[in-house]
């Protein structure tokens, strides 16, 4: 159990284009879903904390306008990443808290990598 | 800032010999988490050791804690070939469970066969 999947693996877009990435959680629900992103070669730096049916709490640094993220539901939230360029080209990963869980557990999802071209 | 500092940032060793990694961290913590991840991949939980431990064992796996010095190390004992990855360690901020995990920058462990 405790399955977290991303949708899609891996996309290429052009530069200026928007690219949607879905994390789920397949067989439980969370009430919080945490975005990560990670550069070639680099660790990986948290993003925003998503909250189902609030507003995401986004990291310093990071631009709420330009990561747009949506958790509508207890399985699903979607990070946007608006006008996209070729300097938010990484591999972003999603982890989801299990609703009732502990606090400190956390499931990965396998992770997008997107390339801006 | 960054939370976690591994070192060595890359280890290279022959099949078979043990593998130590270190993490160091700055603020308070309730536990310390050890990822591995292969290649390009998501990454998978190895362990997580709390504040009040100071030693966990799984399998090969060996996680000691010293929150006086505010660090960790992890050991791999008789490595195998599929042991190649990057390891990162992870804590939560300020003693928040809720919050998202900050990692350190990883150990990229290479097994030669």
């Amino acid at each position: 159990g405790a399955v977290v999947s991303q949708h899609p693996s891996w996309v290429i877009c052009k530069s200026g284009t928007s690219v949607k990435i879905e994390c789920r959680s397949l067989d439980f629900q969370a009430t919080t879903m945490f975005w990560y992103r990670q550069f070639p070669k680099q660790s990986l730096m948290l993003m925003a904390t998503s909250n189902e049916g609030s507003k995401a709490t986004y990291e310093q640094g990071v631009e709420k306008d330009k990561f747009l993220i949506n958790h509508a539901s207890l399985t699903l939230s979607t990070l946007t990443v608006t006008s996209a360029h070729p300097e938010d080209s990484s591999f972003y990963i999603c982890s989801a808290r299990r609703q009732g869980g502990p606090r400190d557990e956390q499931f990965f999802g396998p992770g997008t990598r997107l390339t801006v071209l | 800032s960054q939370q976690g500092e591994e070192d060595p940032q890359a280890l290279s060793i022959q099949e078979g010999e043990n593998a130590t990694m270190n993490c160091s961290y700055k603020t308070s913590i309730n536990n310390l988490q050890w990822y591995r991840q292969n290649s390009g991949r998501g990454l998978v939980h190895l362990i997580l050791i709390r504040s009040n431990e100071r030693e966990k064992h799984s399998g090969r796996l060996r996680v000691t804690l010293d929150t006086s010095k505010k660090s960790s190390s992890l050991l791999i004992t008789a490595s195998r070939a599929a042991d190649t990855a990057s390891y990162f360690c992870a804590t939560h901020r300020a003693g928040g469970g809720a919050d998202g995990l900050t990692f350190g920058k990883g150990t990229h462990l290479i097994i030669q066969p």
